[in-house]
């Protein structure tokens, strides 16, 4: 079955650090894998997914993410935070059924202090 | 631009009560997913329906029900609201490929008292 984990439901980094939010999958066949982000308020928006092309996926907002099949990860990175980009993320695969259903991880609540 | 619409984004309902959510979109997508929110436990699926009149179990069935009349539209009703079902409620939309990403709405904030 397909599960996704992510490692820290709360991380702050200082503006301009380095951002890394980690996700790690299990599944039992080719996965298809999505970051999506979260505003206050507001529903989900997608910052990008790996269908099976590239192993490193560029995104939205300068986020981007590499597909690691060794480590069965997909951890999301962005070289500079800025304070916009606080958000609560969410990784998510793609379930075992036809249809599309995702199987999201818990979320990450991005912190970015000035 | 792409748009998935939720008839209200707060909602405050009494126990017992019946609870209609609507969620329409103007993709012209064949799947749409209802799922529920919450602190600690991410989004979980509640039910997909992948075709007018279809509707698929998700992980969290219980204590609601839906219906898909129409293409465009999916909504999702709480037979006999409680006070366990305060959550947040987003409704998705999807074309039917595997490696499509689905749309969202902005979500419906629903207290039961």
């Amino acid at each position: 079955a397909q599960s996704v984990t992510q490692l820290g439901s709360h991380v702050s980094v200082s503006e301009g650090a380095l951002v890394l939010l980690r996700c790690n999958y299990s599944s039992s066949v080719p996965p298809y894998l999505f970051w999506y982000v979260q505003y206050p308020n507001q529903g989900l928006q997608l910052l990008l997914k790996y269908t099976s092309a590239a192993t490193l996926v560029k995104g939205i907002n300068g986020f981007e993410a590499e597909f690691k099949k060794s480590e069965t990860s997909f951890h999301l990175t962005k070289p500079s935070a800025h304070m916009s980009d606080a958000a609560e993320y969410f990784c998510a695969v793609i379930g075992g059924g036809s249809q599309g259903n995702l199987i999201f991880g818990k979320g990450t609540k991005l912190s970015v202090k000035p | 631009d792409v748009k998935v619409t939720q008839s209200s984004r707060y909602l405050v309902k009494r126990t017992g009560e019946k609870v209609f959510l609507e969620c329409v979109q103007d993709m012209d997508h064949e799947n749409m997913f209802w799922y529920r929110q919450d602190p600690g436990l991410g989004l979980r699926l509640i039910y997909f329906s992948y075709d007018v009149k279809m509707k698929e179990k998700g992980d969290i069935p219980e204590g609601y029900s839906v219906s898909r009349e129409k293409k465009e539209r999916f909504s999702l009703i709480l037979e006999s609201a409680s006070t366990n079902q305060t959550s947040m409620y987003l409704c998705a939309s999807s074309a039917p490929r595997r490696d499509n990403e689905q749309f969202f709405g902005p979500g419906t904030r629903l207290t039961v008292l």
